[in-house]
């Protein structure tokens, strides 16, 4: 979707680093979401925010802590990256009561 | 529990073979039921979201209804170019735009 901009869109890194992955958009909405995809599990949320500094846990939140200083991004980080965080993550902002729309995805693999 | 099922997991249909995907929900009050197509290596693609039972959406070839426990995904005359993986979510009333997913159905149109 135009509307919003995931980087990086690749990523492998080693086991133990801190990881940052950076959603944009551009359309000004109040809700942001960061799920992650596995095979097997479908797509799970992470931790969502409704507004600037206001972020909460979605079902997966272990191991991951969210920012948001400004309304455009949020910022998913694992602190300590370990292998069972290899996925495939994913931003979405909602437009609307309920409709959310999701980015093209971040690919990431932790060695 | 709020819970998603659909089926089933994998479809192989021939073009112009029409067929249904299922999707069964269990929700604590139902706010929306929604219908993502996903191509590989790319994000959810909003379809549709129906909020009550008896509501239909067409869209081209796809048209989705929706029952009190499930939701069909009716594909007329498919085309190969509709080979793609639909999920399935749900919201529950409540929830701050917290989307339960499904774990897919992998559609596959043969010419």
């Amino acid at each position: 979707d135009a509307g919003i901009t995931q980087s990086p869109r690749h990523k492998v890194t080693e086991t133990g680093t801190p990881v940052t992955l950076r959603c944009h958009q551009t359309e000004n909405h109040r809700y942001m979401y960061w799920y992650r995809q596995d095979p097997g599990h479908g797509l799970r949320l992470i931790h969502y925010s409704y507004g600037v500094k206001d972020t909460d846990k979605g079902e997966v939140s272990d191991g991951y802590s969210v920012s948001r200083s400004k309304t455009e991004d949020f910022l998913l980080t694992l602190e300590s990256a370990t292998s069972s965080q290899t996925s495939v993550y994913f931003c979405a902002i909602q437009r609307g009561d309920t409709e959310a729309f999701f980015g093209q995805g971040t690919r990431l693999t932790v060695v | 529990e709020d819970q998603v099922t659909q089926s089933p997991e994998a479809l192989r249909l021939q073009e112009g073979e029409s067929s249904s995907l299922n999707c069964s929900y269990t929700v604590s009050g139902l706010r929306g039921l929604f219908w993502y197509r996903q191509d590989p290596g790319k994000g959810p693609e909003f379809l549709f979201t129906l909020y009550s039972a008896g509501e239909e959406k067409e869209k081209e070839r796809l048209k989705a209804t929706l029952t009190k426990k499930e939701s069909f995904l009716h594909i007329t005359a498919p085309k190969p170019e509709d080979s793609a993986t639909y999920l399935c979510a749900v919201q529950a009333g409540g929830s701050q735009g917290n989307l339960i997913f499904g774990k897919g159905t992998k559609l596959s149109v043969k010419p």
